[in-house]
């Protein structure tokens, strides 16, 4: 079955310490992929996107992530994380390329300490 | 550009009780989505809509869920009767036409449902 696994459940950081949350999908097709960010209290906003290209990826709000193909994995990162990037982070894979349905992994809560 | 509305926010009900919800898209975007999301995981996909036809689904209980998206534009999702297990927060999102467009979904605040 298709699936989306993201590695770490609650993460806690300090200010300016590197953050990088790991994304795993199943199926080795064609996949479109995501990351989504809910700030508290906020509705879900896209962070960043992959569909085909460079694997590495650039974000809004610094934010980067690296499609590695023959690992299934789409990992995000930050090298700076900022006391604002407290959130709950969703990895999300799409298997079809021109249909919206998304398989949301069970997102990572990020608290960061000022 | 306006983005997704719901409503209610909230809503609190007893099991075996019913609810709707209701969802308008960003204006001109043709497909229109609902997903579940339950405390500690991530959304599921319960139903897609591509105007006013639906494309999936697969994964709505349809002997309690319905849903309709009458004229392509606003969507309501229905529960009759709840049940405990519906305690959740109901996550309606809209997308552009075909192509990479499509696969770019914009999400509304959510209706939280608890079921008592």
């Amino acid at each position: 079955a298709q699936s989306v696994s993201q590695h770490n459940h609650h993460v806690i950081l300090s200010e300016a310490a590197s953050l990088e949350l790991g994304c795993n999908y199943s199926y080795g097709g064609t996949v479109n992929l995501f990351w989504y960010v809910q700030y508290p209290g906020q509705h879900l906003q896209l962070l960043l996107k992959y569909f085909s290209g460079d694997p590495l990826v650039k974000g809004i709000k610094g934010f980067e992530a690296e499609f590695i193909k023959s690992k299934f994995s789409f990992n995000l990162r930050k090298p700076s994380v900022q006391w604002s990037d407290t959130a709950e982070y969703f990895c999300a894979v799409s298997y079809s390329s021109n249909t919206g349905k998304l398989i949301f992994g069970q997102g990572t809560t990020l608290q960061v300490k000022p | 550009e306006a983005g997704v509305a719901q409503s209610p926010r909230y809503k609190i009900i007893e099991k075996r009780q019913s609810v709707a919800f209701w969802c308008n898209p960003i204006s001109g975007h043709a497909t229109l989505y609902w997903y579940q999301q339950i405390l500690g995981q991530g959304p599921k996909l319960l139903i897609q809509f591509q105007n006013n036809g639906v494309v999936d689904d697969s994964q709505l209980p349809k002997d309690r869920f319905s849903a309709e998206r009458l004229k392509g534009v606003d969507s309501t999702l229905k529960i009759q009767p709840a049940k405990l297990e519906d305690s959740a927060v109901y996550l309606c999102a809209s997308s552009g036409p075909r192509g990479p467009g499509a696969n770019v979904l914009t999400f509304g605040a959510g209706s939280r449902l608890t079921v008592l």
